[in-house]
């Protein structure tokens, strides 16, 4: 089974504080991508990555960083934390099988972060 | 610019009936991919069934199936015998089968499912 795993379930954190949400996958997967949710609004794209130090603005890279040293690890940070940042954090990945549309994007678990 | 549109909040079951959940799209791009994810309360995004625009016929998964009407640019997910265990918030999604949008997953603000017995 695919595994993609996030460090860190929950996490409380202050304004102003520097943040990071690890995500590391276990299926050798090209492209990794990290998406907040919140109620009402579905899931938007921060960045996705595409290989090794490799990377991509999504819908609202504002007040976020990304980065990818490894194949299997996609990082992204919070350089400062504001409260508008509180949020659900999915990250996904996906193995680039061209001219299939249908290959699937797989999702970890989630991280809550709270900023106060 | 590519959105998906679910319009149904929440909607509930009686177990063992079937439900369909909306989900509308609008899109420019002639080649795209239709997606429906689940999310029980834990958290994980579980994939459940892919249509892709050029598909002859209306995808099915086990108990999953899709309505694809593309004149109408709809793909409704039917779930046909509901299980107490099919609640959970589930999302529509599309991709565009370009190479300019072909990592980019759009989702629509899902809808909220519970099933009573």
């Amino acid at each position: 089974d695919v595994k993609v795993t996030q460090s860190s379930r929950y996490l409380v954190k202050r304004t102003g504080e520097k943040v990071f949400l690890e995500c590391v996958q276990d299926m050798d997967h090209e492209n990794m991508f990290w998406y907040r949710q919140d109620p009402g609004l579905g899931l938007r794209l921060i960045y996705f990555s595409y290989d090794v130090k490799m990377k991509e603005k999504g819908d609202i890279p504002e007040g976020y960083s990304v980065s990818r040293e490894k194949k299997e690890r996609f990082s992204l940070i919070l350089e400062s934390a504001s409260t508008n940042q509180t949020s659900m954090y999915l990250c996904a990945s996906r193995a680039r099988i061209a001219g299939q549309g249908r290959d699937t994007i797989y999702f970890g678990e989630g991280s809550w972060l709270t900023v106060v | 610019a590519q959105k998906i549109t679910q319009t149904q909040p929440g909607m509930f079951v009686q177990e063992k009936e079937a439900v369909t959940l909306d989900c509308t799209y609008d899109t420019s791009d002639p080649s795209y991919g239709l997606f429906w994810y689940k999310q029980p309360s834990s958290g994980e995004m579980i994939f459940l069934i892919y249509q892709g625009s050029y598909d002859q016929q209306n995808a099915t998964e086990g108990r999953y199936s899709l309505n694809f009407q593309k004149a109408r640019k709809s793909a409704n997910l039917v779930i046909s015998a509901s299980q107490l265990g099919d609640s959970a918030m589930y999302f529509c999604a599309m991709r565009s089968l370009f190479s300019g949008g072909y990592n980019k997953l759009i989702f629509g603000a899902g809808t909220r499912l519970a099933v009573h017995p």
